[in-house]
């Protein structure tokens, strides 16, 4: 398996532009996490995803944040417009609690997100 | 508010020293995971502890995990360069709106030098 796909890996904005995060989650993985790190803040869990369907968004920082989820082997994560604070890497992480490791989440390369 | 504390932040130690990082967490679970973080790069699952006791072993890193006592210990034996890399505990909690989810701590920073 590939193992969860992000893309872009970089990316380089203005203040106030659009940015999407995109990623696929490991087949047959059904919940998807979106986490945010940074040095103050560490690794914080932004939404995550059972089947598709959005059970916990209550780390979302603010409404310029938002996260889709068409289909089970994709989902975007939009901030419109950015802010320089939003600075950050961006993982997506996909798991199976139906495997004997339950909640064990595997993590995807991550989107380095610059806003200047 | 849950609170997943990890002790030491920064460890410098030398080759072949043994030393434990420390993982202590304030809520009930009995689920615990441990990820490495190399520079620049993602998380990647080191260990899964599900159950009071539990211990498992992966070349010279050994987790385990005590529930009662809500801590659980990351022991590096003769430490080795390549384990040079940022450590991270992170428990499996239920919230009160009865959704699931891992707490990562703050990340144990280790540097190996020879």
């Amino acid at each position: 398996d590939a193992g969860v796909i992000q893309s872009p890996r970089h990316e380089v904005t203005e203040m106030g532009q659009e940015v999407t995060l995109r990623c696929k989650p490991i087949s047959g993985h059904d919940y998807l996490f979106w986490y945010r790190q940074t040095m103050m803040r560490g690794l914080e869990l932004l939404i995550y995803f059972n089947n598709n369907v959005p059970i916990d968004d209550s780390g979302m920082p603010e409404d310029r944040f938002s996260a889709k989820m068409p289909n089970a082997s994709f989902s975007t994560l939009k901030i419109q417009p950015s802010e320089p604070r939003d600075s950050a890497v961006y993982f997506c992480a996909s798991s199976s609690r139906t495997s004997s490791s339950y909640n064990e989440q595997f993590f995807g390369p991550g989107t380095r997100l610059t806003v200047l | 508010e849950l609170k997943v504390e990890q002790n030491p932040l920064f460890l410098s130690m030398q080759e072949g020293k043994n030393y434990t990082i420390y993982c202590n967490y304030s809520t009930t679970s009995d689920r615990l995971y441990w990820y490495r973080q190399d520079p620049g790069k993602s998380l990647e699952s080191l260990f899964v502890l599900l159950s009071n006791g539990a211990v498992k072993q992966e070349g010279r890193l050994m987790a385990s995990l005590d529930t009662k006592a809500r801590l659980s210990t990351l022991h590096i034996t003769a430490a080795v360069h390549d384990l040079s890399a940022t450590y991270f505990c992170a428990v499996d909690v239920v919230t009160q709106g009865g959704s699931e989810k891992l707490v990562f701590g703050k990340g144990t920073k280790l540097t190996v030098n020879p």
